[in-house]
C-alpha cells in the first residue's frame, strides 16, 4: 500500500485564521480525498481532489471555506479558512488506485481557540 | 441514497474470545465495496478488510473476517481471538463504484477488550 504523510500532525489555531494541511504520497495515485472527523463523530467526505482541475465538493462544503489544490498525482493541500471553534476536527486525506482500496494518512488534529 | 448503519455504539469482549461487529448497508447500485477500518485513540485510520459486491466468498485477513450476507445487506466484522490491542473504534464504510471511489461511513463501534 502507499505510504501517506500529512503535515502538520496537529495544530492549535486562533479563530479567524487559516491553516493549510499537506498530504504527500510516495507513489502516483488516481484518487485522493479529504475527510473531516468532528469530535466523537464519524468521518464525512469534504471533497475529491482532482489532479489539474477544481475539487469536487460534497453537500455542505464550499470552496471558499475549504480550498483544495492537487498539482500532481502525489500531493494535495486542504486549507481551512477563517476558522471557528466548530472547525476543530481531525482532517484526513485518503488515497486509492481503485474503488476497492483506500488508505488513509495519519490525520491532522486541529484545535481552534 | 447510500447509507451505512452500525447499531452498536460500544461493545465489550473478553481477551482471546471472538467478537462480531454489526454493519448493514443500503444501496440500489449493484457494484459496490465494503470496508472496515480500525481507529485507535491516535486517530489514524487503519484498513482491515475489503469485500466486493460480486465476491463469492467472505473476505478474510488474518484474525479478521467479513461475514457478507448480500440478501440481508449486512457486512459484519468478526475478530477472532481478541487482543488488548484491538481496543479501538471500528468503522464500516461503503464505496459505490460509479461514484468515484468516495467512502460513506457508519457511526462506528467502540470495542473494549477486557483482560
Amino acid at each position: 500500500s502507499a505510504v501517506i504523510s500529512q503535515k502538520p500532525s496537529r495544530d492549535i489555531c486562533q479563530r479567524g485564521t487559516s491553516l493549510t494541511i499537506q498530504c504527500q504520497v510516495d507513489s502516483q495515485v488516481t484518487m485522493m480525498f479529504w475527510y473531516r472527523q468532528q469530535p466523537g463523530q464519524s468521518l464525512t467526505l469534504i471533497a475529491t481532489a482532482n489532479q489539474g482541475s477544481e475539487a469536487t465538493y460534497e453537500s455542505g462544503f464550499v470552496i471558499d471555506k475549504f480550498p483544495i489544490s492537487r498539482p500532481n498525482l502525489t500531493f494535495s493541500t486542504l486549507t481551512v479558512s477563517n476558522m471557528s471553534p466548530e472547525d476543530s476536527s481531525i482532517y484526513l486525506c485518503s488515497v486509492g488506485e481503485s474503488s476497492y482500496e483506500q488508505y488513509f494518512g495519519p490525520g491532522t488534529r486541529l484545535t481552534v481557540t | 441514497a447510500q447509507k451505512i448503519t452500525q447499531t452498536q455504539p460500544g461493545m465489550f469482549v473478553q481477551e482471546k474470545e471472538a467478537v462480531t461487529l454489526d454493519c448493514t448497508y443500503d444501496t440500489s447500485d449493484p457494484s459496490y465495496g465494503l470496508f472496515w477500518y480500525k481507529q485507535p485513540s491516535s486517530g489514524e485510520m487503519i484498513f482491515l478488510i475489503y469485500q466486493g459486491s460480486y465476491d463469492q466468498q467472505n473476505a478474510t485477513e488474518g484474525r479478521y473476517s467479513l461475514n457478507f450476507q448480500k440478501a440481508r445487506k449486512s457486512a459484519n466484522l468478526v475478530i477472532s481471538a481478541s487482543q488488548l490491542g484491538d481496543s479501538a473504534m471500528y468503522f464500516c464504510a461503503m464505496s459505490v463504484y460509479n461514484q468515484g471511489g468516495k467512502l460513506i461511513f457508519g457511526q462506528g463501534t467502540e470495542l473494549s477488550v477486557k483482560p
